[in-house]
């Protein structure tokens, strides 16, 4: 049973350059939720989607952020032009359904040289 | 012992010992809590979770409390072992509301748990 996947696991970015980061939910879990962690802090929600369609992304940033689930294929959350303060720990959740259990993945952390 | 500051509160425990973390939770509208454990490069894992119309909820070697009064949720981990060492964060949600899928983390208890 493979559980929620994140790849990559660690990813280097010079500063104006793009982040691209790839969760794949367990299968059969058609929501979706990204969350931040600064260090030593909480997780903080960013976005939730459904396939095809973004349903809260209340926690993203306004520019520069964006995440999409597309019908085939992970979901993607896209940092452009990062910046030193976009380094964090980026992680992915996933459930069967809205109001089921999420199921985290291993995270992706960022670094911004 | 406990500490908070500037950085992670922290709980150091001896091997066989009790441990009981702490959360203060923000909203006393939310009506459901989740404990998670995250070790060193890994994702939160679920642990136990609790209603607020129920104020103990008992798992196999841990148990959560959950005062309503003084908006203030408790782990307690039996017999505790090296493997437990991790960060313990505290969730919580409005499962009666229209985004109850939206956690809202604390900040994290570091457990460390001495041989």
């Amino acid at each position: 049973n493979a559980g929620v996947m994140q790849n990559p696991r660690h990813l280097v970015r010079r500063r104006g350059q793009e982040a691209r980061l790839r969760c794949s939910p367990v299968k059969g879990h058609s929501h979706v939720y990204w969350y931040r962690q600064l260090p030593e802090e909480g997780l903080k929600f960013m976005v939730y989607l459904q396939k095809e369609n973004i349903i809260d992304e209340s926690g993203m940033p306004k520019e520069r952020f964006s995440a999409e689930f597309p019908k085939e294929g992970p979901s993607i959350l896209r940092i452009q032009q990062v910046v030193r303060g976009d380094s964090a720990a980026y992680f992915c959740a996933s459930s069967p359904d809205r109001k089921d259990e999420q199921y985290f993945g291993p995270g992706t952390r960022l670094t911004v040289t | 012992g406990e500490s908070v500051g500037l950085h992670l509160p922290t709980l150091s425990v001896q091997e066989g010992d009790n441990s009981i973390i702490n959360c203060a939770y923000s909203n006393s509208a939310s009506d459901y809590f989740i404990w998670y454990k995250q070790e060193s490069g890994k994702g939160p894992q679920f642990i136990i979770d609790i209603r607020s119309n129920m104020d103990k909820r008992q798992g196999q070697r841990v148990t959560v409390l959950l005062n309503k009064t003084v908006k203030h949720l408790s782990l307690q981990i039996a017999a505790t072992q090296p493997g437990d060492s991790a960060v313990y964060f505290c969730a919580e949600t409005l499962l009666s509301g229209g985004s109850n899928y939206k956690l809202t983390f604390g900040k994290g208890t570091l457990l460390t748990v001495n041989p």
